[in-house]
This record gives C-alpha cells, sequence and structure tokens, in this order.
C-alpha cells in the first residue's frame, strides 16, 4: 500500500514549456486534490476531483489544467511554464465520507521554472 | 472568503516541555473541519489531529490535544512532553465542503 505518490520529485522548466504532473493513489479514495506551496503562504488549492471524470477550480486555478480520466490517477498540466510557477506542488486524497474527511498527502513535486 | 491565521512564525520548546501553537480562522459557515498538519524536512503532510465544529469536546492525540474556542474561531494545538521528532513545520487548515485552507504554518524547534 504506498499510499499517494507524485512523479517527478523534481523539474526544471523554461518559461514557456510544458509539462505534466501525475498523482496516483491506491486507496480507491474518490476526492483528489492539487496544492502548490509557497514560502510564507501555506498550501493553497489549484484544483480538484470529486471522481473519475470530474474536476473543479480551487483557490488558485489560472494556468493549470488538470484531468482524471482513471480514479486513482489525478495530473496537473502546465501548458506554458511562467516562473511565478516555481513552486512545491502537493497531490493529496480523501474518502468520499465528510466525517472522516482526512486528506492524505504525497511527498511533493520541487518545479523551479527558468 | 475563509482564511486561517498562524500568528507564530517560529515557536521552540525544550525537550520534555509543552508547547501551545495558536491558530485562529474566519468564516461564516456553521458546520466544517479543523486540522493540524505536520511537515518535517521529507515535505510530507502529515496529520496530526482533528476537529469537527460541531463537536464541543476538544479533540486529544496521544501527546496532541487542541483547545477549540469556536466563539472566539480559534484552535490552538498543545504538544505535551516534546521530542525531538516533533521538530517540524505545522499547519492549521481549516475545510467546509470542497474549500480547504491553509495557514503560512509555524516551524517548531525542539532543543535537547
Amino acid at each position: 500500500n504506498a499510499g499517494v505518490t507524485q512523479t517527478p520529485k523534481f523539474r526544471v522548466l523554461k518559461t514557456g514549456q510544458s509539462m505534466t504532473l501525475l498523482c496516483a493513489q491506491d486507496m480507491n479514495h474518490e476526492y483528489m486534490y492539487w496544492y502548490r506551496q509557497d514560502p510564507g503562504m501555506g498550501l493553497r488549492l489549484i484544483h480538484y476531483s470529486v471522481g473519475e471524470g470530474t474536476t473543479a477550480k480551487g483557490e488558485v486555478p489560472d494556468g493549470y489544467n488538470v484531468s482524471r480520466l482513471k480514479k486513482q490517477n489525478f495530473l496537473l498540466g502546465l501548458e506554458s511554464a511562467a516562473p511565478s510557477q516555481t513552486s512545491v506542488y502537493f497531490c493529496a486524497s480523501s474518502n468520499l465520507l465528510a466525517v472522516l474527511d482526512t486528506q492524505y498527502f504525497g511527498p511533493g513535486t520541487r518545479l523551479t521554472v527558468l | 472568503a475563509q482564511t486561517v491565521t498562524q500568528s507564530q512564525p517560529e515557536m521552540s520548546v525544550q525537550e520534555a516541555e509543552t508547547v501551545t501553537l495558536s491558530c485562529t480562522y474566519d468564516t461564516s459557515e456553521s458546520d466544517y473541519y479543523l486540522f493540524w498538519y505536520k511537515q518535517p524536512p521529507s515535505r510530507q503532510m502529515i496529520l496530526v489531529i482533528r476537529q469537527e465544529a460541531y463537536k464541543q469536546q476538544n479533540a486529544t492525540e496521544n501527546r496532541f490535544s487542541v483547545n477549540f474556542q469556536k466563539a472566539a474561531k480559534s484552535f490552538s494545538l498543545k504538544i505535551s512532553d516534546s521530542q525531538l521528532g516533533d521538530a517540524a513545520m505545522y499547519f492549521c487548515a481549516y475545510r467546509s465542503n470542497n474549500d480547504m485552507r491553509f495557514g503560512a504554518g509555524t516551524r517548531l524547534t525542539v532543543k535537547p
């Protein structure tokens, strides 16, 4: 049982390049999330998904796209990377039941955009 | 919009002593959850403790407990018998429906 995994762990991009971050969970969770963490600001929600085939915007969605084609995977895409997207990205998942709404986090991906 | 404020960027505590980390939040919702997460240098976010807003009793998990004051919108974390392994960033978080907000974090140092 690996929990939540993220690939890659590190990435350096040039401005304008594109890339996709992959999140996978093996807990059969319905909900999945993408956050970014910047110094002094805590985590901010980018996009989330409440089930396979569904996605929704979070607090800071601009410049990102997501897809949830399979229940266990949640992809975060940057079509044209900008230096402002330099951050640490965290994926998380949670059970459908709100009363046990604990989010399980992946180890994070450090992205640098030059 | 809901906000979460952690007013202590850094705290330190002597090993085996007790420390309290502060958190306040702002919301107009009546049904929500509050969390404390620990983030060690490995960067992984680890749930420390959770509190449902409808419960008046403060949550406790071993050496970790909270002081939840709903009217004051305050949610502090108390760590008793601090251990070296408790050193980390601690984040307070609020969740209502699909809105999840985090505070900026408090860096806790434990002195041997």
